[in-house]
């Protein structure tokens, strides 16, 4: 089955890190770029940050730049946000999310999401 | 950077009816523009891409338009499972960076 999973979400206090994974299955993950989205509770999507297939490109939204570094590892399937410096309005749904190919090759829509797991930066 | 904005904020029709949903970019956009369904609890799922592409299992009730500044989703009959809240979003070639609208709340009359 094609899927994403995220985890490593939980409560956090300001200031703090957090480290969140995002597990993929039933697809070439070395051979897609991927993503992070958030969700504020009760509000719209928010793009975060991009990263090519091999690592060597990275995209971050400017209310992230600086504080939130995006990685993977192929060889485990694996895409990573590492989160420091976290403010409260930081607290969202975290949703890792694979961007759409089709005829003419890569586009910056979003095809496959995880079900998202919930960062909540508060005292 | 690209601001979308969506109307209306809250769209109250009935099953059968038809609904018509816009989204406005603060600058050309080509037909760079995709719309998203988000239920209760649940990730978003892509319907349409590139203003009028269906996405992969996309009931032909949906349906996208325009260019340019100027985009409309609609959906011709409404299935009780279409109430949910839409949101556009639109690329840029490069760098690879996304914005989305705020979204349209469709909910039963």
């Amino acid at each position: 089955e094609v899927q994403l999973v995220e985890s490593g979400g939980g409560l956090v206090q300001p200031g703090g890190s957090l480290r969140l994974s995002c597990a993929a299955s039933g697809f070439t993950f070395s051979s897609y770029w991927m993503s992070w989205v958030r969700q504020a509770p009760g509000k719209g999507l928010e793009w975060v940050a991009n990263i090519k297939q091999d690592g060597s490109e990275k995209y971050y939204v400017d209310s992230v730049k600086g504080r939130f570094t995006i990685s993977r590892d192929n060889a485990k399937n694996s895409l990573y946000l590492q989160m420091n410096s976290l403010r409260a309005e930081d607290t969202a749904v975290y949703y890792c999310a694979r961007p759409l190919i089709a005829a003419a090759g890569l586009y910056w829509y979003f095809d496959l999401w995880g079900r998202g797991t919930l960062v909540t930066v508060s005292s | 950077e690209i601001v979308l904005t969506q109307s209306p904020a809250t769209l109250s029709l009935s099953p059968g009816e038809r609904a018509t949903l816009s989204c406005r970019a603060s600058q050309s956009v080509s037909s760079y523009l995709a719309w998203y369904q988000q239920k209760p609890g649940q990730a978003p799922r892509l319907l349409i891409y590139d203003a009028s592409n269906r996405a992969t299992g996309i009931p032909a009730r949906f349906s996208g338009s325009g260019s340019g500044t100027d985009f409309t989703l609609t959906i011709s009959s409404l299935e009780p499972e279409d109430f949910a809240v839409y949101y556009c979003q639109q690329r840029s070639n490069w760098p690879p960076e996304v914005t989305f609208g705020q979204g349209t709340r469709l909910e039963i009359k």
